[in-house]
């Protein structure tokens, strides 16, 4: 059973870093897209940033790039995101995805096997 | 990058049938069949249920269907269940290479 479970919210004032984490279990983990998205309190899901099985590729939303890094530790099955200088509106629930993969095929653009996420709050 | 455009909310009664759309542009929807859509309960992760415009992932009931025309992709449900009423999103791989969601639509069974 595929399991992605993040951690590492909290509150952070406007300006700050955090990082946050996504441990996955049930999957080859240095195979499949990753990535992370967000729901703002009362606001829809955003997009945040992907990274390739091998970690070699990565792409970001507009809004955090450059103040957001994403990558992943295949020797741990861990999926990261550094995220800086931190503004109100990146105040959200953040949420781990691997793309949905069936067979020895993997679908671009389908996010399976969501996390319950780890809530960010920015604020001072 | 601009959200998909869906309704914000849709009702129906038991049994009925109703369709979401997702309204996008040519360098999203329009441009691509990798439109997905997802059912998000309150405090559970979002589920997939279309893949790749109109595709199921197993376990995803046949009630769920999906197409696209142009920049506008349409989700319906058929045969609306209780268990139905959640937040519908739609998704979208773009030109840029990165991905849009929909604006979301709550849809509440009467």
């Amino acid at each position: 059973e595929v399991q992605m479970v993040e951690s590492g919210g909290g509150l952070v004032q406007p300006g700050g870093s955090l990082r946050l984490s996504c441990a996955a279990s049930g999957f080859t983990f240095s195979a499949d897209y990753l990535h992370w998205v967000r729901q703002a309190p009362g606001k829809g899901l955003q997009y945040v940033s992907s990274i390739s099985g091998d970690g070699t590729a990565t792409f970001y939303a507009d809004s955090v790039r450059g103040r957001f890094t994403i990558s992943k530790d295949n020797s741990k099955n861990t999926l990261y995101l550094q995220m800086g200088s931190l503004r109100v509106e990146d105040m959200a629930v953040y949420y781990c995805a691997r793309q949905y993969c069936s067979g020895s095929s993997c679908y671009t653009g389908a996010f399976e096997s969501w996390g319950q996420g780890t809530m960010v709050t920015v604020s001072s | 990058q601009s959200a998909l455009a869906q309704p914000a909310s849709v009702s129906g009664s038991p049994g009925q049938s109703i369709t979401i759309s997702c309204t996008g542009t040519s360098s999203d929807v329009g441009a691509y069949n990798f439109v997905s859509w997802y059912q998000h309960l309150p405090d559970k992760a979002p589920k997939l249920i279309i893949y790749e415009v109109s595709h199921r992932p197993s376990g995803v009931p046949d009630r769920f269907s999906a197409s696209k025309s142009g920049i506008t992709a349409s989700l319906t449900i058929s045969g609306l269940q209780t268990e139905d009423e959640a937040h519908y999103y739609c998704s979208s791989f773009t030109t840029s290479k990165l991905y849009v969601f929909g604006s979301g639509t709550k849809v509440t069974v009467l």
